[in-house]
């Protein structure tokens, strides 16, 4: 039972570089998130997806882009990498059906821009 | 605007004793709230839960208490172990809708430390 897989680990990129981190979930769940999180400030939400083919912003959307063509994939594009997105990165997912519900998380992508 | 806010960074408790994490909130809106716990290098794991509707909830050592009116919450862990040594993160949640999902707002954290 894989759960939420996140590839890869840890990325280095030079500014102005672009690059895309994956996120799967086996679990058919119709909801996916990516956070971001930098010391002292928690998880901020980036993106989400409420199913295949429907995204929207979240509180920190700026420099990144998300699509969602299958339930189970939801990677998250940076267009070009800035020092200011140095940060970990963790994909979620949840289940809709279900109310109260607690969301799954990866294990992370540790990003650094240079 | 931080919706949830957990005051404290980190706290020390020897094993054995209790701990007591707290996390605070402004939206009156939330009718779902979360404690997660975090390991360095892995993702946040979810440990306890607990509805508006209720003002308790218990899981073996972990309690979760919620005021309402206050705009309050707690984690209580009894006893305390060196394992559960972690960064304890407070989630929360408006109604679920289905264009809005699943949104958690998330606290800053709150780094525990159990002392053998």
């Amino acid at each position: 039972n894989a759960g939420v897989t996140q590839t890869p680990k840890f990325q280095v990129l030079k500014t102005g570089q672009s690059m895309t981190l994956q996120c799967a979930q086996d679990m058919n769940h119709e909801y996916m998130s990516w956070y971001r999180q930098d010391p002292g400030m928690g998880l901020r939400l980036i993106h989400y997806s409420v199913g295949a083919g429907i995204t929207d912003q979240g509180e920190v959307p700026n420099g990144y882009n998300v699509s969602r063509s299958t339930t189970e994939d939801f990677p998250l594009r940076l267009l070009s990498a800035a020092p200011s997105q140095t940060s970990v990165y963790f994909c979620a997912s949840s289940p809709l059906v279900r109310p109260y519900t607690e969301a799954f998380f990866g294990q992370g992508t540790r990003l650094t821009v240079v | 605007d931080q919706q949830v806010k957990q005051n404290s960074p980190s706290l020390s408790v020897q094993e054995g004793r209790i701990s007591i994490l707290n996390c605070d909130y402004t939206n009156s809106m939330f009718d779902y709230f979360l404690w997660y716990k975090k390991y360095p290098a892995e993702g946040p794991t979810f440990l306890i839960s607990i509805s508006s509707i209720k003002d308790k909830n218990e899981d073996g050592r972990f309690t979760v208490f919620l005021n309402k009116s206050a705009k309050h919450l707690s984690l209580h862990i009894v006893p305390s172990q060196p394992g559960d040594s972690a960064v304890y993160f407070c989630a929360a949640r408006p109604p679920q809708g289905a264009t809005s999902g699943s949104r958690l707002t998330f606290g800053e954290g709150t780094q525990l430390t159990v002392n053998p």
